[in-house]
């Protein structure tokens, strides 16, 4: 199957500093990616979407300004965590996929982000 | 809010018994996949189902899709201690696999 390389696996940062996660697709193209965010023993929420040359679309309820989404190649989206604080300490994972309707989307291995 | 809700919420069995975990979602929907997660780890497709399928095998996983009912099942038979994981459904609603997850189950195998 495809792969999606997500870089860093884990992250620590200081309170105030901010921290760019990266998400690439290997061996495919991927026009649109997606960010989720999983909250300890909870489920994957999506953040936002990320559309290769144009500007992400957000999910109600999660500030832009603070997740800023990068989308510059058809290979790689960034996602960036700014002026972090403690409560931004989560599982942050991506997706993408070739874009047909009944194909499966590969997700990256997720970045385990710290906030001290 | 999220798409599917996901019974049991945790579930606990003995080694070589068989799991089975549901999942309902409340729109259409294009496909169903389900996906496993190891603690504190990335995710792993298991099984993607099309809507107009009712039923897949893979391995040991079998995956039902009731569209009328809105919801799939899916059974791991002969479990193992390996296949301790949190167990999730998502869907998606057509284009780009922007997919939405239910809230999951967490299965532990007991040797």
């Amino acid at each position: 199957g495809a792969v999606v390389s997500q870089h860093p696996s884990r992250v620590i940062c200081k309170s105030g500093t901010s921290v760019k996660i990266e998400c690439r697709s290997l061996d495919f193209q991927a026009t649109t990616m997606f960010w989720y965010r999983q909250f300890p023993k909870k489920s994957l929420m999506l953040m936002a979407t990320s559309n290769e040359g144009s500007k992400a679309t957000y999910e109600q309820g999660v500030e832009k300004d603070k997740f800023l989404i990068n989308h510059a190649s058809l290979t790689l989206s960034t996602l960036t965590v700014t002026s972090a604080h403690p409560e931004d300490s989560s599982f942050y994972i991506c997706s993408a996929s070739r874009g047909s309707l009944n194909t499966e989307a590969f997700f990256g291995q997720g970045t385990r982000l710290t906030v001290v | 809010s999220q798409q599917g809700e996901e019974d049991p919420q945790a579930l606990s069995i003995q080694e070589g018994e068989n799991a089975t975990m549901n999942c309902s979602y409340k729109t259409s929907i294009n496909n169903l996949q389900w996906y496993r997660q190891n603690s504190g780890r990335g995710l792993v497709h298991l099984i993607l189902i099309r809507s107009n399928e009712r039923e897949k095998h893979s391995g040991r996983l079998r995956v039902t899709l009731d569209t009328s009912k809105k919801s799939s099942s899916l059974l791991i038979t002969a479990s193992r201690a390996a296949d301790t994981a949190s167990y999730f459904c998502a869907t998606d609603q057509g284009g780009y696999q922007k997919v939405t997850f239910g809230t999951g189950t967490k299965l532990q195998v007991i040797p």
